[in-house]
């Protein structure tokens, strides 16, 4: 059973990156797309973008100029890095696994997420 | 980007009730739309791929419909454990939106 699990600081300061992993158990990162989504407090579902397994990234525009995803299959791990946080990135961060096969692109398997604040 | 817009924001039924959820794309996104829940502090699930097609272990009670621009999820009898908010999903296109949630409460 893949399971996908969170890790990183839980509060950030103002202006600094922020920096988060995501790591895959129970299956291998050689496939599909991995992702990271998050969510501010009482919020909805923002996409921050992927990376495909062969190191293929897309971001969201809105985040692009900030964002960096990158790859460690060594370590079946996934990460993220956001860079010039403000308290607006103050969100639960999500990865999650995008389904990328015939009949499928969908979001299959998620992180439990985990909370980032930013503050001084 | 595509907007998502789903409707209604919240929603109040009764146990054994039929709920519908409506998603509007703002242009033509094919058949791909998702449609997951979220329970509060719990990620989201997908319940449904491609429209309408079930994603495996979810029962058969969750239902969607439509294409092109709109899109139907319906719980055929609502269950307390469905309590929940709802999202739809396009992935027809870069980058991936959802819709902004609909909360649905038991009366």
């Amino acid at each position: 059973q893949v399971q996908l699990q969170e890790s990183g600081p839980g509060l950030v300061k103002p202006s600094e990156t922020l920096s988060l992993s995501c790591t895959v158990s129970g299956g291998s990162i050689s496939r599909d797309f991995w992702s990271w989504i998050r969510q501010p407090p009482g919020k909805g579902l923002e996409w921050i973008g992927h990376i495909y397994y062969s190191g293929n990234t897309n971001y969201n525009p809105s985040l692009k100029s900030r964002v960096t995803i990158s790859l460690d299959t060594s370590k079946n791990q996934f990460s993220l890095k956001l860079s010039s946080v403000t308290a607006a990135d103050t969100a639960v961060y999500h990865c999650a696994r995008e389904r990328y096969s015939p009949g499928h692109l969908d979001f299959d398997l998620w992180g439990r997420g985990t909370l980032v604040t930013v503050s001084s | 980007d595509i907007q998502m817009t789903q409707s209604p924001s919240s929603l109040s039924a009764s146990v054994g009730d039929r709920v519908t959820i409506t998603c509007q794309a703002s242009q033509d996104i094919s058949n791909y739309l998702n449609w997951y829940l979220q329970k509060p502090g719990k990620a989201p699930k997908l319940l449904i791929y491609d429209v309408s097609n079930l994603e495996t272990g979810v029962p058969s009670r969750f239902s969607g419909s439509g294409s092109g621009t709109n899109f139907t999820f319906t719980i055929s009898s609502l269950q307390p454990e469905d309590i929940a908010t709802y999202y739809c999903q396009q992935s027809d296109n870069l980058p991936r939106t959802f819709g902004q949630g609909t909360k649905l409460e038991i009366k």
